[in-house]
């Protein structure tokens, strides 16, 4: 089993531009999220999905849209990317809501 | 919404000793509080997590203490390693919202061999 996979792994966007994030798991898992990890910051809930076809934001949503596009992938879209939005993206899933969530490796995205 | 502190942001251990970090949260209702190790460019990882209805746990070398009164909760790594140097961080989450986590800022943890 892959686990959580994520692409890209870097990317470098300007000011505007739009992006997605792709996130799969292969453990079949309910629930999936999305957060950002910015220094002293620990990581911050962009949106969750508890199971297919709900999306729900998280504590950081405004910029950000997501897709629950079935049961294993969970993308998130910078519509229009601003500096703001320069960070480390994790995706993340879990068996349901109040266990272990098991993280992907991670994107990290500039935007200059 | 629940608002998670982790002291110290960074520690510096030599190895064989013991290293503790501490996080404190302001919801009374949050039930269910992980910790997650962080290796350098790799997602986190949980090592351990605790329960409202449990007072210490242990699995290892690693122990976690809850002290609901005082809303605080504590990790303890015995015997450190090399292999212990990470960030690590703290989380708290709640039944009545969903159990989305809130996380600490994270502690770094440096193992001097």
């Amino acid at each position: 089993n892959a686990g959580v996979t994520q692409t890209p792994k870097f990317q470098v966007l300007k000011t505007g531009q739009s992006m997605t994030l792709q996130c799969a798991q292969d453990m079949n898992h309910n629930s999936m999220y999305w957060y950002r990890q910015d220094p002293g910051m620990g990581l911050r809930l962009i949106y969750y999905s508890a199971s297919e076809g709900t999306t729900d934001k998280g504590e950081v949503p405004n910029g950000y849209n997501v897709s629950r596009l079935n049961k294993r992938e969970f993308s998130l879209r910078l519509e229009s990317a601003a500096p703001s939005q320069t960070s480390v993206y994790f995706c993340a899933s879990s068996e349901q809501a109040s266990v272990e969530q098991f993280f992907g490796p991670g994107t990290r995205l500039t935007v200059l | 919404g629940e608002n998670v502190e982790q002291h110290p942001s960074t520690l510096s251990v030599q190895e064989g000793d013991s290293a503790v970090i501490k996080c404190t949260y302001s919801d009374s209702a949050s039930n269910y509080f992980p910790w997650y190790k962080q290796e350098l460019g790799k997602g986190p990882q949980l090592i351990i997590d605790i329960r409202s209805n449990v007072g210490e746990k242990k699995d290892q070398r690693i122990a976690v203490t809850l002290n609901k009164t005082a809303k605080h909760f504590s990790l303890h790594i015995t015997e450190t390693q090399p292999e212990d140097s990470a960030v690590y961080f703290c989380a708290a989450s709640l039944a009545s919202n969903d159990y989305k986590l809130s996380f600490g800022a994270g502690t770094t943890v440096t193992v001097r061999a």
